[in-house]
């Protein structure tokens, strides 16, 4: 079993849309993490970065930790086909390397 | 400013090959990782340098990976004697120290045939 599970997807909306991301993960030991946007044939850019449960919003964006459950969320708001991409969630511990876990991404599709 | 860079951005080689894949960070980052992205495994750490050492190599396949830092700035991963197994997009990232954001490159496609 993976430390961290993500449904890959892909995932389909109409503009203007509330979009819904979420992983799991098993390692209590995770206490930072972060979303990821990959457009094709591109490196992985950063969106957000939480290190505590709650919410955190930036612009469209909001991502939620609940470390109680092992569970995170990114949620975007009024959808645009610019949005279409994978995205990626990634966490890390508190070692000497904070070297990022990934889930395997969710493919994202907005249609016009 | 710059981001992070990698060069080639593409690679075809002959299975039993030797390919060197460089890595230059962002100005004054310290911390540099590499990971790798295939299909099959998504996206995997391989190794982590602070400076010029590497403190956590525990993600590199088998001893045919290598990497080195030098001057505290550009990397290079070697994969020697290359498989078909090691296509995958080879991706850098660097931080100014960790636990901070990591900054990815736009990586580089290794095709092994």
């Amino acid at each position: 079993q993976k430390e961290v599970e993500q449904d890959p997807g892909p995932l389909s909306v109409p503009e203007g849309a509330i979009v819904s991301l979420n992983c799991t993960y098993s390692n209590s030991a995770f206490q930072y993490f972060m979303w990821y946007r990959q457009y094709s044939r591109k490196g992985p850019e950063l969106l957000m970065y939480t290190y505590s449960s709650g919410n955190k919003e930036d612009g469209r964006f909001t991502a939620q930790v609940d470390k109680s459950s092992k569970y995170i969320s990114l949620f975007i708001r009024d959808s645009q086909p610019s949005d279409s991409a994978t995205y990626l969630c990634a966490m890390t511990k508190m070692d000497s390397s904070y070297k990022l876990i990934f889930g395997s991404g969710t493919r994202l599709l907005v249609r016009p | 400013g710059a981001g992070v860079s990698q060069s080639p951005s593409n690679k075809v080689t002959e299975k039993g090959k030797d390919v060197e894949l460089r890595c230059d960070p962002i100005s004054g980052h310290t911390a540099l990782y590499w990971y790798r992205q295939s299909l099959g495994q998504g996206l995997e750490f391989l190794i982590y340098f602070q400076g010029n050492s590497a403190p956590d190599k525990s993600g590199l396949p088998s001893d045919r990976f290598s990497a080195e830092r030098t001057g505290g700035s550009v990397s290079t991963l070697t994969i020697q004697r290359t498989q078909q197994e090691d296509s995958a997009v080879y991706l850098c990232a660097s931080s100014s120290q960790a636990p901070d954001t990591q900054y990815f490159g736009p990586g580089t496609r290794l095709t092994v045939l």
